[in-house]
């Protein structure tokens, strides 16, 4: 089956420690997105990448890195430098590269607590 | 920039009540719209969506029409399920911010049989 995923879908880090989510994808999508969910803020853009190694910074990417080496891969490292880590982290892709009217299509998350 | 504003909830309805979800939006551009759907610890699947004027999403019995004179794309449904409880959000890709989407800060419905 076609699809995102994301792994793990809990993960539990101490303060301090840069941690690294997965997110691939076999649907053949040129973008990838990454997402921030927190309780009544909606989705935040985190980074986007549109095509194999080149990304861009969204709204809020201070404190994350990425890196786009395979179109199927799109991993986020949250680092030591993320003030307020834990949220709910939201992969997606989308067919096209600079096309509005592309449907984004989001892996299930990782739900990610720093102690 | 771009901005989406959606009712704020938390929106309880009876079983078979009509649903009705404001959605207005800003944007440089000429914007592609969509509603998506998040059902409790999942991710976010599309709902439905419209990428022109006077256009109409439909799917699974939820409507919703691009207005461009009022910037809206209010969310409908006639007559909800249980099964609809979820958190609904709204969402807008405009080409003049590189075709990101904006979200807003969704809605949570509970439907009560």
């Amino acid at each position: 089956d076609g699809g995102i995923t994301q792994s793990p879908k809990y993960l539990f880090r101490k303060e301090g420690q840069n941690v690294t989510l997965s997110c691939e994808q076999n649907l053949n999508h040129d973008a990838m997105y990454w997402y921030r969910q927190d309780p009544g803020q909606g989705l935040r853009l985190i980074y986007y990448s549109q095509i194999v190694n080149d990304f861009q910074k969204g709204d809020i990417a201070e404190g994350y890195s990425v890196s786009r080496e395979k179109k199927e891969s799109f991993p986020l490292t949250v680092t030591s430098a993320q003030k307020n880590p834990t949220a709910f982290y939201l992969c997606a892709s989308s067919p096209g590269a600079g096309v509005a009217t592309d449907t984004q299509y989001f892996g299930p998350g990782t739900r990610l607590t720093v102690l | 920039g771009d901005s989406v504003t959606q009712m704020e909830g938390p929106v309880t309805l009876s079983e078979e009540a009509f649903l009705t979800i404001n959605c207005t939006y800003t944007a440089t551009g000429y914007p592609s719209l969509f509603w998506y759907v998040q059902y409790p610890g999942e991710g976010l699947q599309l709902l439905l969506k419209a990428t022109k004027a006077d256009d109409k999403g439909s799917n699974k019995g939820f409507e919703a029409t691009y207005r461009k004179e009022t910037t809206s794309f209010h969310l409908e449904k006639g007559s909800v399920q249980v099964s609809d409880s979820a958190v609904y959000f709204c969402a807008l890709s405009d080409p003049g911010s590189n075709y990101k989407l904006t979200f807003g800060k969704g809605t949570l419905l509970t439907v009560n049989p």
